[in-house]
């Protein structure tokens, strides 16, 4: 099946910091979508974007699908932004694999 | 509007013993999922259906079985529980499409078999 692989694992931010989430996929995909799992669990998507750049407040993702990578934005980090990303794809079998995801702490 | 409904959101099992996840979703989505996650790890892809009466198998099947009668409803039944099978269980849905829409989830289902 398709491997995807996240990186960092791990990311500790300050509060008002960037960074950049990056997800790799071993192969062409019919879509992608990103997931934040806040610290109770609850999972909410934040992005479906197969391709392109997408926005939503401080969060942008964009994905080269041709290179097979997506990358996240989180822009002037909040406490409420922790929690672990995931990257989910699929290739047109509607099975969504996910990658180990990237655990982000904010620190006020 | 509640989106996806899962219950019961926690239980304890005894080692044998057999029971069912209800999972609902008021979205009218043809897609819905069950996934599982182990600690500290991604999700894994238990079945999938893609409408009412059609089902298959994900990733990681053995010991489940689920039943789709309804575009509503996607239970999940668990036969004859065991400790691997302790994790939290998300049921999921997507919208209509010729490939899986944007993924809606349910709340999770903590389950420990002891």
């Amino acid at each position: 099946g398709i491997q995807v692989e996240q990186s960092p694992p791990d990311l500790i931010l300050q509060e008002g910091a960037n960074s950049t989430l990056r997800c790799n996929f071993s192969d062409s995909v019919n879509n992608l979508q990103w997931f934040h799992q806040n610290p109770w669990g609850q999972l909410i998507n934040l992005f479906y974007i197969p391709s392109g750049t997408k926005q939503n407040g401080r969060l942008s993702a964009t994905t080269v699908a041709t290179e097979r990578y997506s990358l996240l934005y989180i822009s002037s980090s909040q406490t409420t932004d922790s929690g672990v990303y995931f990257c989910a794809v699929e290739r047109g079998d509607y099975k969504l694999s996910f990658g180990a995801g990237t655990t982000v702490t904010v620190r006020a | 509007n509640a989106g996806v409904t899962q219950t019961p959101k926690f239980r304890i099992l005894k080692i044998g013993q057999s029971m069912t996840l209800q999972c609902t979703q008021d979205m009218n989505h043809n897609y819905m999922y069950w996934y599982r996650q182990d600690p500290g790890m991604g999700l894994k892809l238990i079945y999938y259906s893609v409408g009412a009466g059609i089902t298959d198998k994900g990733e990681v099947p053995n010991g489940y079985n689920v039943s789709r009668s309804t575009t509503e409803d996607f239970p999940l039944r668990l036969e004859l529980a065991a400790p691997s099978q302790t994790s939290v269980y998300f049921c999921a849905s997507s919208s209509t499409g010729g490939f899986a829409g944007e993924l809606f989830f349910g709340e999770g289902s903590r389950l420990t078999v002891l």
